[in-house]
């Protein structure tokens, strides 16, 4: 059971913005701006895809985009394509468990 | 270009041991920190351990405290996982990453499947 909650899925036609929130608590998201959002395309490798909360690395499209408020992050994707069906991951430090965790994960389904 | 490529998977039985490597190349493998991630079959990720740069400083996830060892050389860009007491609920893919800072993974392994089985 993670200690981060994501919903198992979420659907959106083409072109669609959708989002997938990670609800924590005061001993991880709400106590850290090191939130990260991953994207892993089933049999591949995890791909970083938003760190520290709001930021993108090279090559990640503007359509990622991330936010934080209190105890719970958010990921976004606007003009939802094809390409971005995959499983997203968010990520934080538990400092009650002196371990980063990760989220239970949620797969984005293109229409 | 940067590559991770992790050995030393395979089949083991319940309460045995395995050792995984992992070779890098493409950054400057000792200015970093390194991790290991696993992933179980349909499952989530879980992040099992961390190493500093000279290897002083580990951490790990409660869950593998005790059994697992993380280890590096940083005169052979090698990332290691030893791995004892393993159980069934142990099998997953396992992955090497970098972690850049504060837990982020920017780059990633393909990753080694261990099964644990009798």
């Amino acid at each position: 059971q993670s200690v981060l909650t994501q919903p198992p899925s979420v659907s959106g036609a083409p072109g669609q913005r959708v989002t997938i929130s990670c609800t924590g608590s005061s001993s991880n998201i709400g106590a850290s701006d090191h939130v990260h959002w991953y994207q892993q395309v089933p049999g591949t490798a995890p791909k970083l895809l938003i760190y520290e909360i709001i930021n993108r690395p090279s090559g990640v499209p503007d359509r990622f985009s991330g936010s934080k408020s209190g105890t719970s992050a958010s990921l976004a994707i606007t003009g939802l394509q094809a390409e971005d069906e995959a499983d997203y991951y968010c990520q934080s430090h538990d400092i009650s468990l002196n371990a980063y965790v990760f989220g239970s994960g949620t797969k984005v389904t293109v229409l | 270009e940067v590559e991770l490529v992790e050995s030393g998977g395979g089949l083991v039985q319940p309460g045995g041991s395995l050792r995984l490597s992992c070779a890098v190349s493409g950054f400057t493998f000792s200015g970093s920190w390194l991790a290991w991630v696993r992933q179980a079959p349909g499952q989530g990720l879980e992040w099992l351990a961390n190493i500093n740069q000279d290897g002083s400083v580990k951490n790990y996830v409660a869950s593998v405290k005790g059994r697992f060892t993380i280890s590096r050389d940083n005169a052979k860009n090698s990332l290691y996982l030893q791995m004892s007491s393993l159980k069934s609920e142990d099998t997953a893919v396992y992955f090497c990453t970098r972690d850049r800072a504060a837990g982020t993974h920017d780059y990633w392994g393909q990753g080694t499947l261990v099964t644990v089985s009798s």
